[in-house]
């Protein structure tokens, strides 16, 4: 049972142009998402988070969208450029920080752009 | 020097070995885990710690086991490896952030097991 799905495993983009990275989530508990970015040969690190009690949040270039009736939350990177290329995971958690804390992610999509 | 450190970083063994990966942070994080990257699988909990006292299951923790040691030192064992074990290990450390929810999780850079 997939709780956060990240259904497109790959994106190609042109540099300058926008970014659209998509994530589904199917718990309702879930009330915080994190995006984390990935290069071969190394671990993940911590992009941009979102609590459930925004819709919007943003850091630079990076923008998280969530839409919690939908389920869905987004990764908007505008421009994009050839160093953002690298696979960038989905993770969600639910119950706060406390005993209940655990951070399930989703299989990652491989963004690619293009010079 | 890297924050959360896992050694070895590369390893090779034969079906039915005991494997020890072992995790160290400068971080001064109470808490952390144990991750397992397979190809098309993302990222997947093994076992986690809140503190020196405290172990918890995830969601894959058949045929692993771990230890505490201390703070700053994870380890997780693998008491028989087996082919199937064949993947890419990572520990992560992350603070208790209520103000965050969760609180971002560090990563070390991976342990790569192959398993014959």
């Amino acid at each position: 049972d997939q709780q956060v799905k990240q259904n497109s495993p790959s994106l190609s983009v042109q540099e300058g142009r926008i970014s659209i990275l998509n994530c589904d989530y199917t718990n309702s508990m879930f009330d915080y998402f994190l995006w984390y970015k990935k290069y071969p040969a190394e671990g993940p690190t911590f992009l941009i988070s979102i609590s459930s009690i925004k819709d919007k949040n943003e850091d630079g270039r990076f923008t998280v969208f969530l839409n919690k009736s939908a389920k869905h939350l987004s990764l908007h990177i505008v421009p994009s450029q050839p160093g953002d290329s690298a696979v960038y995971f989905c993770a969600a958690s639910a119950g706060g920080g406390g005993s209940n804390y655990k951070l399930t992610f989703g299989k990652g999509t491989l963004l690619t752009v293009n010079p | 020097d890297a924050d959360v450190t896992q050694t070895p970083r590369n390893r090779i063994t034969k079906t039915g070995k005991r494997i020890m990966l072992e995790c160290s942070q400068t971080k001064g994080h109470d808490r952390m885990y144990w991750y397992r990257q397979d190809p098309g699988l993302g990222l997947r909990l093994i076992y986690y710690s809140f503190d020196v006292k405290d172990i918890n299951k995830g969601e894959i923790s058949d045929g692993y086991s771990v230890s505490r040691q201390a703070q700053a030192k994870f380890s997780l064992s693998l008491e028989s490896a087996i082919p199937n074990q064949t993947a890419l290990y990572f520990c992560a450390t992350s603070d208790f952030a209520p103000s965050r929810g969760a609180g971002e999780l560090f990563f070390g850079e991976g342990s790569r097991l192959t398993v014959l």
